[in-house]
């Protein structure tokens, strides 16, 4: 059973750091990997989206890594503003193609300080 | 092309009423997956419907729980006699049919808000 865990639950930073977020999975038979983004109140945004064949997926400030063999990702956030402040969720996709519900882990709260 | 629509979005029950949650997908998905958000937990998957069909269902409760995606209209997840614990988030989600764009990627509604008093 594929179990997804997000270190740390909470972290608290300075306006302008550089900051990782880290995901495991327990299972390395995934299809793929996606980091979305939910705000208070809110649904889901996807941020990013890891084929298995793939390493890393860029988009503006944000990139994201994918190690299947050690069953990890990170998700690296450059030089960080206020408005990133929420909460980060990682989530694999597993088997077969068309059977694709997604196993998400707890999140990281994430608070920027201005 | 509009998001994934979901309505309403928050429902109060008290113990013992019916819920419904509705889902409309994006515009040419067919796939539509549901998901419960229990507070300070994480999402877990419910149940994966395709057009008149049940792909898979093995995160629904066995009981009071029920969900279906007619060939015209929302997808529907219905709970029978509410009780507090089902307090909760439902998130849908739809994707395109295979060979028809990527089926990587779920589109995620704003979620019903579900309160049982």
């Amino acid at each position: 059973k594929q179990e997804v865990t997000q270190i740390p639950a909470a972290l608290s930073v300075p306006e302008g750091e550089n900051l990782v977020l880290n995901c495991s999975f327990t299972d390395s038979a995934i299809y793929n990997l996606q980091w979305f983004r939910q705000d208070p109140g809110k649904g889901l945004t996807s941020l990013l989206l890891i084929q298995s064949s793939q390493r890393e997926q860029t988009s503006g400030r944000l990139n994201a890594s994918l190690d299947k063999s050690s069953g990890r990702s990170t998700l690296y956030i450059a030089a960080s503003q206020p408005g990133d402040s929420a909460t980060y969720l990682c989530a694999v996709h597993g088997g077969i193609q068309g059977a694709q519900k997604l196993v998400f882990g707890q999140g990281t709260r994430l608070t920027i300080n201005p | 092309n509009a998001g994934v629509m979901q309505n309403p979005r928050h429902l109060v029950r008290r113990r013992g009423q019916e819920a419904r949650l509705r889902c409309s997908p994006m515009k040419g998905h067919s796939h539509v997956y549901w998901y419960r958000q229990l507070p300070e937990e994480g999402l877990k998957f419910m149940v994966y419907l395709q057009k008149e069909n049940i792909i898979d269902e093995s995160g629904m409760p066995k009981e009071r729980f029920s969900a279906e995606f007619p060939k015209e209209g929302p997808s529907i997840l219905r709970i029978q006699q509410v009780v507090r614990g089902d307090s909760a988030a439902y998130f849908c989600a739809s994707s395109p049919p295979l060979g028809q764009g990527s089926t990587d990627t779920q589109y995620f509604g704003p979620g019903t808000r579900l309160t049982v008093l």
